[in-house]
């Protein structure tokens, strides 16, 4: 396995433009999903997919937040607009499309909004 | 809805000396439980899980997990500490009986072992 990789790991912007990450997940993983962490918290979950499929989306996925998975492989989450609170880690996770999946995560993106 | 509470923001401990960091969850179904361990500016590498069988599991580094049903918990251990072992802690769920996949984290336990 090469594991989870995310680009970039670092952006700053500034508060109104709009940013988009990307995440390749391992190879043979059909699931992606995606996660925000904020300083001294847990991981928080936005959404996931099972190859282009998007199945689940947290609330917390506001209007502003899109993401994308069209070939089933890598997937991209853009930001609109962007504000101070979006500020966080976006962090990345991958598994196989089984019951008792293990989800793996990847090194995330730190995003700082100015 | 689940959750999951880590009730230690940290715990301190001696090198060569067990370790406990605590964990209790709330789920409606079946409880599949992990436990995640972070580096600075590092993602998460996965250490453990419980999904069913043996309440005892055991996982990466030396580290075990005991699943306990009727007190809700799923306490990381470890016998013998390691000064490499300080990092931030954290422990999932997921209901089992769901087709949903989103793991839900505790706030994180910052585990520091002193030489």
């Amino acid at each position: 396995d090469t594991g989870v990789s995310q680009n970039p790991r670092h952006k700053i912007t500034k508060r109104g433009q709009n940013v988009t990450f990307r995440c390749d997940p391992i190879s043979e993983h059909n699931r992606l999903y995606w996660y925000r962490q904020t300083l001294g918290q847990g991981p928080e979950f936005l959404t996931y997919f099972q190859n282009e499929a998007q199945l689940e989306k947290s609330r917390l996925l506001s209007d502003r937040f899109s993401a994308e998975r069209p070939k089933g492989s890598f997937s991209t989450l853009e930001i609109q607009r962007t504000e101070q609170g979006d500020s966080a880690m976006y962090l990345c996770a991958s598994s196989r499309a089984t019951g008792l999946d293990t989800q793996y995560f990847g090194p995330g993106t730190r995003l700082t909004v100015l | 809805a689940q959750s999951v509470a880590q009730p230690e923001d940290q715990v301190n401990v001696a090198e060569g000396n067990p370790l406990t960091v605590k964990c209790t969850y709330s789920v409606s179904g079946n409880p599949y439980l992990f436990w995640y361990v972070q580096y600075p500016n590092r993602g998460l590498q996965f250490l453990l899980k419980y999904i069913t069988g043996d309440n005892l599991v055991k996982g990466s580094y030396g580290f075990e997990a005991e699943f306990n049903k009727s007190q809700t918990s799923f306490h990381l251990k470890k016998p013998s500490a390691l000064v490499s072992d300080s990092a931030l802690y954290f422990c999932a769920v997921r209901d089992g009986d769901t087709g949903r996949r989103a793991l839900t984290f505790g706030s994180g336990t910052r585990l520091q072992v002193q030489p």
